[in-house]
């Protein structure tokens, strides 16, 4: 069984703090994602990697990094959190080259920011 | 740009119902076709997926979904929910040669015993 960990459930983080999302997948995994999830507004792509070290911009990358120095593991980063950036956090992981194949998801970490 | 629809936000049934949830999408090449579900406090997994050949496909849990091309549609089906349906759907959708999964905005369902 494909598993995708995230490292907290549940985050509350001050405006301005640095924040750190971590993921980690035990499949060998090329590509994983990070997502947010908002009511309403489904599931956006905030960036993807395809391999160690790449990384693509998804479709709203604003306030947000990413790194990925293992291939298992793939970092969120708020470098200043704001309050729109509360949210749902989802990170994904797929094998293969081509998006016929299934992304496999974490739990999903609820993150607050006051 | 390409998007995704489901124009059910809220749907509400009861046991042995039929459910049919819409999705459209805006794209004009090939496409892989996902849809995703989220049962309360689980993570999100796959239901069913299309890639070609017979346009109606079979999922787990009783689900089916019909990929029609000319309508841009690809609606999910079951023909008797139980109260265990109860979830989140999301449609997906995949163009051919990208990385991007474009998600719709999800469907609730809640199913009433």
């Amino acid at each position: 069984d494909v598993k995708v960990t995230q490292s907290s459930r549940y985050l509350v983080k001050r405006t301005g703090e640095k924040v750190f999302l971590e993921c980690v997948q035990d499949m060998d995994h090329e590509n994983m994602f990070w997502y947010r999830q908002d009511p309403g507004l489904g599931l956006r792509l905030i960036y993807f990697s395809y391999d160690v070290k790449m990384k693509e911009k998804g479709d709203i990358p604003e306030g947000y990094s990413v790194s990925r120095e293992k291939k298992e593991r793939f970092s969120l980063i708020l470098e200043s959190a704001s309050t729109n950036q509360t949210s749902m956090y989802l990170c994904a992981s797929r094998g293969g080259t081509s998006g016929r194949h299934e992304q496999f998801f974490g739990p999903g970490t609820r993150l607050t920011v006051l | 740009a390409q998007s995704v629809s489901q124009h059910n936000h809220h749907v509400i049934l009861s046991e042995a119902a039929s459910l049919e949830l819409g999705c459209n999408y805006s794209y004009g090449g090939t496409v892989n076709l996902f849809w995703y579900v989220q049962y309360p406090g689980q993570h999100l997994q796959l239901l069913l997926k299309y890639f070609s050949g017979d346009p109606l496909v079979k999922g787990i849990k009783g689900f089916e979904a019909e990929f029609i091309k000319s309508k841009f549609s690809f609606n999910l089906r079951k023909p008797s929910v139980q109260w265990s349906d109860t979830a989140e759907y999301f449609c997906a959708v995949s163009p051919l040669n990208t990385d991007k999964l474009i998600f719709g905005t999800g469907t609730r369902l809640q199913v009433f015993p």
